[in-house]
């Protein structure tokens, strides 16, 4: 594809409900990087996979959150039992190889709403 | 924690004129420094990338500069259009990690 696609863009949620968010990486990229930005604030790491194998999760918030990238393409982070707090921009990154300096193409984000 | 602070979180500037953005990290051994720009609505656009052993980097009419014994990064916007009003975020690499730390962030806006 010519970018980073995320879906959905926009996701409103009732507290307690669960919710998935997509992301298509650019083909062919082997790394893919999911993050997290809250209001006024800069993106922070939750985790990243190299292929289909989780590399590190060590930025996730809770056992609430769980990301997997079965073969090694697209990649879905789920969300149980959302809460407040949960409200953000959650965005995808993928790059061709994995690799301090490798340059992360971002994805538009997914803007989500927990009531 | 690794910290990433950029001041100021807001700039308001008239179209033309040069302006600085400011980075400062707490951890001075980083791997490289990026510096981004966002839309609202849009993901992030890689502007500049530095190694840690390099001094500058230099695209259009902005550049980069890097000092790694202090901690802290400049972005140069040279002759400013109302086109760059955006947000800009630098990042850090640390060590063989490949995951970005970003800063706070500072919002940009270019008045005519």
């Amino acid at each position: 594809g010519a970018g980073v696609s995320q879906s959905p863009r926009y996701k409103v949620a009732k507290r307690g409900q669960d919710v998935a968010l997509r992301c298509d990486p650019i083909s062919g990229h082997v790394s893919l990087f999911w993050y997290q930005q809250a209001l006024g604030q800069g993106p922070e790491f939750l985790t990243y996979f190299q292929n289909e194998a989780q590399l590190d999760k060590s930025g996730l918030p809770s056992d609430r959150f769980f990301a997997e990238r079965p073969e090694g393409s697209v990649s879905t982070l789920k969300i149980q039992r959302t809460q407040q707090e949960d409200s953000a921009v959650y965005l995808c990154a993928s790059s061709l190889v994995l690799g301090v300096g490798e340059t992360q193409y971002f994805g538009p984000g997914t803007r989500l709403l927990v009531l | 924690k690794q910290e990433v602070t950029q001041i100021p979180a807001a700039l308001s500037v008239p179209e033309g004129e040069n302006l600085v953005l400011n980075c400062s990290f707490t951890d001075s051994a980083i791997y490289n420094l990026q510096w981004f720009r966002q839309d609202p609505g849009k993901g992030l656009t890689s502007l500049l990338l530095i190694q840690s052993s390099q001094r500058e980097q230099t695209s259009g009419r902005l550049n980069a500069s890097l000092d790694k014994s202090s901690g802290r990064s400049t972005l140069y916007i040279a002759a400013s259009q109302p086109g760059d009003s955006a947000t800009y975020l630098c990042a850090v690499t640390y060590g063989t990690a490949s995951k970005l730390t970003f800063g706070t962030g500072t919002r940009l806006q270019v008045t005519l």
